[in-house]
C-alpha cells in the first residue's frame, strides 16, 4: 500500500518550459488535491478534484492546469513555468464526507524554474 | 472566499515549556484538522475536530475546537524535541476543499 505517490521528486525547468507532475493515490479516495509550499506561505491550494471527472480552482490557479484522468490520478500541468513558479508541489486525497476526512499527502515536488 | 489564520507563525521554547498555537477562521467551519510536517517532509494528519466545543487529547497534545466552531487551538504539554517542526491546521465546509493555515513553526532547544 503506496499511499499517494509523487513524481518527479525533484525538477529543474528554464523558463517558458512545460511539465506535468503527476500523483497516483492506492486508498480508493475520491477527493485529490494539488498545494504548492512556499516559506513563511503555508500550503495554498492550488485546485482540486472532489471526484472523478470533475475539477475546480482553488486559491492560486493561475498558470496551472489540472487533469482528474481516473480515480487514481490527478495530474498538474504547467503550460510555460515561471519563476514565480518556484516551490514545493504536493499532492494529496482524502475521502469525501461531510467536510473532508483525513489528507494523505505525497512525498513532494521540488521545482525550480531558472 | 475562505480563509484560515494562525498564530504564532514561528515560537521557540525551551524543552519541557508548553507550546500553544492558534487557529481562526473566517467561516464557520464543519471540522478542522490539525498537521504535523517535520523539517524536509510532508504534512502528516494528527487528529480531525468536528464537534462544537470539542476537546480532544492525543498524550501530552491537547486540541480544541470553539463553541463557534470558527477557532481551534493546540496545546503541547512540556515539549520535547521530537516535537520540533511545523504545526498546521486546515479547515473545511461541508463538501469543499481543506485550507490551510499558514502554520506555526515550533523550535526546541535543550
Amino acid at each position: 500500500n503506496a499511499g499517494v505517490t509523487q513524481t518527479p521528486k525533484f525538477q529543474v525547468l528554464k523558463t517558458g518550459q512545460s511539465m506535468t507532475l503527476q500523483c497516483a493515490q492506492d486508498m480508493n479516495h475520491n477527493s485529490m488535491y494539488w498545494y504548492r509550499q512556499d516559506p513563511g506561505m503555508g500550503l495554498r491550494l492550488i485546485y482540486y478534484s472532489a471526484s472523478e471527472g470533475t475539477t475546480d480552482k482553488g486559491e492560486v490557479p493561475n498558470g496551472y492546469n489540472v487533469s482528474r484522468l481516473n480515480k487514481r490520478e490527478f495530474s498538474l500541468r504547467l503550460e510555460s513555468a515561471a519563476p514565480s513558479q518556484t516551490s514545493v508541489y504536493f499532492c494529496a486525497s482524502s475521502t469525501l464526507g461531510q467536510g473532508d476526512t483525513e489528507a494523505f499527502f505525497g512525498q513532494g515536488t521540488r521545482l525550480t524554474v531558472v | 472566499g475562505q480563509q484560515v489564520m494562525q498564530i504564532p507563525q514561528y515560537q521557540h521554547v525551551q524543552e519541557g515549556e508548553d507550546f500553544t498555537t492558534y487557529c481562526n477562521s473566517s467561516t464557520t467551519l464543519s471540522n478542522i484538522q490539525w498537521y504535523k510536517q517535520r523539517p524536509g517532509g510532508h504534512p502528516v494528519f494528527l487528529i480531525q475536530l468536528v464537534k462544537s466545543g470539542e476537546v480532544k487529547k492525543q498524550k501530552r497534545l491537547t486540541f480544541q475546537f470553539g463553541e463557534a466552531k470558527k477557532n481551534s487551538s493546540l496545546h503541547i504539554t512540556a515539549t520535547q524535541t521530537t516535537d520540533v517542526g511545523t504545526y498546521f491546521c486546515a479547515g473545511s465546509q461541508a463538501g469543499t476543499a481543506l485550507i490551510f493555515g499558514k502554520g506555526t513553526t515550533l523550535s526546541v532547544s535543550s
